[in-house]
């Protein structure tokens, strides 16, 4: 297992289509979050899964969004209709089920939107 | 709600000279205290933590972090900086409401000149 895997690394998009984002965790992380990061901000949190429950979702992930992770194993991010505001690194992450864990980022997806 | 601040947008530093990238910390009850570090176009990487015991805590490439109560701070350091070490550095806690997911600083990033 060579960690958390995102495709693709980067997408262009025009306004207003969809795209989808994919992650797969490390096999053995029943946790995955996503998160997203803007030029000179940290990250901030989207949305959480332990196995294949959507656990926790933040304002911030409007009715565009939606995430999924079918039977626990990889996940998937779709923003449809995108805006210019969408453009951001989108980042995943999965920990194990211990309460000290950090977390094992992906490289992310950059999303661009012209 | 738990937080972290991360007080310096950027950090100046010559080669061979000894760093400190700051952060305090709000949070109700113990805190679980995470520094990573992102290099261009890259996702996080994990460089130590802090759960419980001592209070300084060493991590990957020599880094290493003072957790203090008292100051509410945890502050990362490295004796003598390494050029390689220029890339943006976060400061994270574990929320413990909730699912535990992650809080960022707005990170710091540190510039190491030859």
């Amino acid at each position: 297992d060579t960690g958390v895997s995102q495709n693709p690394r980067h997408k262009i998009t025009k306004r207003g289509q969809n795209v989808t984002f994919r992650c797969d965790p490390i096999s053995e992380h029943n946790r995955l979050y996503w998160y997203r990061q803007t030029l000179g901000q940290g990250p901030e949190f989207l949305t959480y899964f332990q196995n294949e429950a959507q656990l926790e979702k933040s304002r911030l992930l409007s009715d565009r969004f939606s995430a999924e992770r079918p039977k626990g194993s990889f996940s998937t991010l779709e923003i449809q209709r995108t805006e210019q505001g969408d453009s951001a690194m989108y980042l995943c992450a999965s920990s194990g089920s211990a309460g000290a864990d950090g977390y094992t980022f992906g490289s992310g997806t950059r999303l661009t939107v012209v | 709600a738990q937080s972290v601040a991360q007080p310096e947008d950027q950090v100046n530093v010559a080669e061979g000279n000894p760093l400190t990238v700051k952060c305090t910390y709000s949070v109700s009850g113990n805190p679980y205290l995470f520094w990573y570090v992102q290099y261009p176009n890259r996702g996080l990487q994990f460089l130590l933590k802090y759960i419980t015991g001592d209070n300084l805590v060493k991590g990957s490439y020599g880094f290493e972090a003072e957790f203090n109560k008292s100051q509410t701070s945890f502050h990362l350091k490295k004796p003598s900086a390494l050029v390689s070490d220029s890339a943006l550095y976060f400061c994270a806690v574990r929320d413990k409401g909730g699912f535990q997911k992650l809080v960022f600083g707005t990170g710091t990033r540190l510039l190491v000149s030859p």
